[in-house]
């Protein structure tokens, strides 16, 4: 079973941050948060991840909560293509298998 | 990063018949991951596949039904056999992207199959 949870939907305006939460509060102390995503009728693609600090990159932002239960991805300017099912992510390393959860359908609002 | 390519994107198979799908890499790599993704759901994990060893399947998942073959570290296939029409799904192959600055996995674009 995936050890995240996270929003089944949310809406964003087009331009405004996009904030998904993901739950983990079964996280190991060596586990990793990942963070892909699916655009429609394409495979998964890595976004982002951390362990215990916030990362950033040219795609997002990631918050990973002092505690490590759980964390946010931020898409800081969120446009049309960003349009797609979020998957938070917990893995111990990346050679691990992925188990995806349901992930969070994110629409972005013109 | 990786460059994967799956074939065949889509195809529409008789049930009872096999569909073998191909996963070719454009980089060595250890492990290769097999996916269903059925409509509207999440993916789930098929089987993991070594080169040189015997493919590690999920629960609920089995060989008779979905074969694997690992013949080298950049090519990998999985065969739906014996299919019906709640096999119609869309396969994915992944792969651990060890390219520079890649960290995650990357994945096919997928095979869309529908069986009828």
């Amino acid at each position: 079973d995936a050890k995240t949870t996270q929003p089944p939907s949310m809406d964003c305006a087009e331009g405004r941050a996009a904030n998904l939460p993901c739950n983990h509060s079964t996280i190991s102390g060596n586990e990793y948060v990942y963070w892909y995503r699916q655009i429609h009728s394409q495979g998964p693609q890595y976004i982002i991840h951390g362990l215990k600090n916030n990362e950033t990159n040219e795609m997002a932002s990631l918050i990973i909560t002092e505690d490590r239960k759980s964390s946010t991805l931020i898409l800081p300017h969120a446009t049309l293509r960003d349009t797609a099912v979020y998957y938070c992510i917990v893995n111990l390393n990346r050679d691990d298998k992925i188990i995806f959860g349901k992930g969070t359908r994110l629409h972005i609002l013109p | 990063s990786a460059v994967i390519s799956q074939k065949p994107s889509r195809d529409i198979c008789q049930r009872g018949t096999s569909l073998t799908i191909q996963c070719q890499v454009d980089s060595q790599v250890t492990m290769m991951f097999w996916y269903r993704q059925q409509p509207g759901q999440s993916l789930t994990l098929i089987a993991t596949a070594n080169q040189g060893s015997e493919a590690t399947y999920e629960s609920g998942f089995v060989i008779d039904k979905f074969p694997i073959s690992r013949p080298n570290l950049t090519f990998s296939t999985l065969t739906v056999s014996n299919m019906s029409p709640e096999d119609s799904s869309i396969y994915l192959c992944s792969v651990v992207d060890r390219g520079k600055g890649s960290y995650g996995y990357t994945f096919g674009s997928g095979t869309r199959l529908t069986v009828v």
